[in-house]
């Protein structure tokens, strides 16, 4: 069956510290690959996508992923993170059906 | 452009009332959904339309009804409320079906059923 897991509920990274939100996949075919960003009482923003092609793809607000098929993973990664991006951030693929699977969340929080 | 409009914001029921959640977009999108989002388990697909007339069934869809009489609005019927439809529920949109993976949410729907 096809799913997503993001292994970490929370994540707590200081503030201009590196950032990596894991994501696994469990997918029969080349996935579609995202990450969506959910910010306090928001509804969700698509922050970047993997179709085809460079492993490494870039999205909005300094954020990028890498997709390893070898690993099944497209982890989310920001090298300095700022409090703005205290959020939740959803990782999720796309079906045969045009629907998208995702994962439950990893909730990212800032220390000053 | 407003994009994609929800109300109420929040709501609180008793159980067995029926409300209607109102969705609106403003992009002229052809794919709408509503999505319920629990803690601890993402989003799930309730209902789904790939234009005005045309809906079907996700993943959750017991205890929900929708209709889509026209392109901008898609709104979600809960017809006899259970405190297990306690939720925050999202609307979404995108240009079409084929580009359904990249949506623009809503705001949400705090519901809460006592």
């Amino acid at each position: 069956a096809q799913s997503v897991t993001q292994p970490d509920i929370h994540i707590t990274v200081s503030e201009g510290a590196s950032l990596e939100l894991r994501c696994n996949y469990s997918y029969g075919a080349t996935p579609y690959l995202f990450w969506y960003v959910q910010s306090p009482g928001q509804g969700l923003q698509l922050l970047l996508k993997y179709f085809s092609g460079d492993t490494l793809v870039q999205g909005i607000k300094g954020f990028e992923a890498e997709f390893k098929r070898s690993q099944s993973s497209f982890n989310l990664r920001k090298p300095s993170v700022h409090w703005s991006d205290a959020a939740e951030y959803f990782c999720a693929v796309g079906d045969s059906n045009y629907q998208l699977i995702w994962g439950a969340g990893t909730k990212l929080i800032i220390k000053p | 452009n407003a994009g994609v409009t929800q109300t109420p914001k929040f709501q609180v029921l008793k159980t067995g009332q029926s409300m209607t959640l109102q969705c609106a977009q403003d992009m002229n999108h052809e794919y709408m959904s509503w999505y319920r989002q629990d803690p601890g388990m993402g989003l799930r697909l309730i209902h789904y339309s790939v234009g005005a007339g045309i809906t079907d069934q996700g993943e959750v869809p017991n205890g929900y009804n929708v209709s889509r009489s026209t392109t901008e609005d898609f709104p979600l019927r809960l017809l006899s409320a259970a405190p297990s439809q306690t939720s925050v529920y999202f609307c979404a949109s995108s240009y079409s079906s084929i580009s359904s993976y990249e949506q623009y949410f809503g705001p949400g729907t705090r519901l809460t059923v006592t």
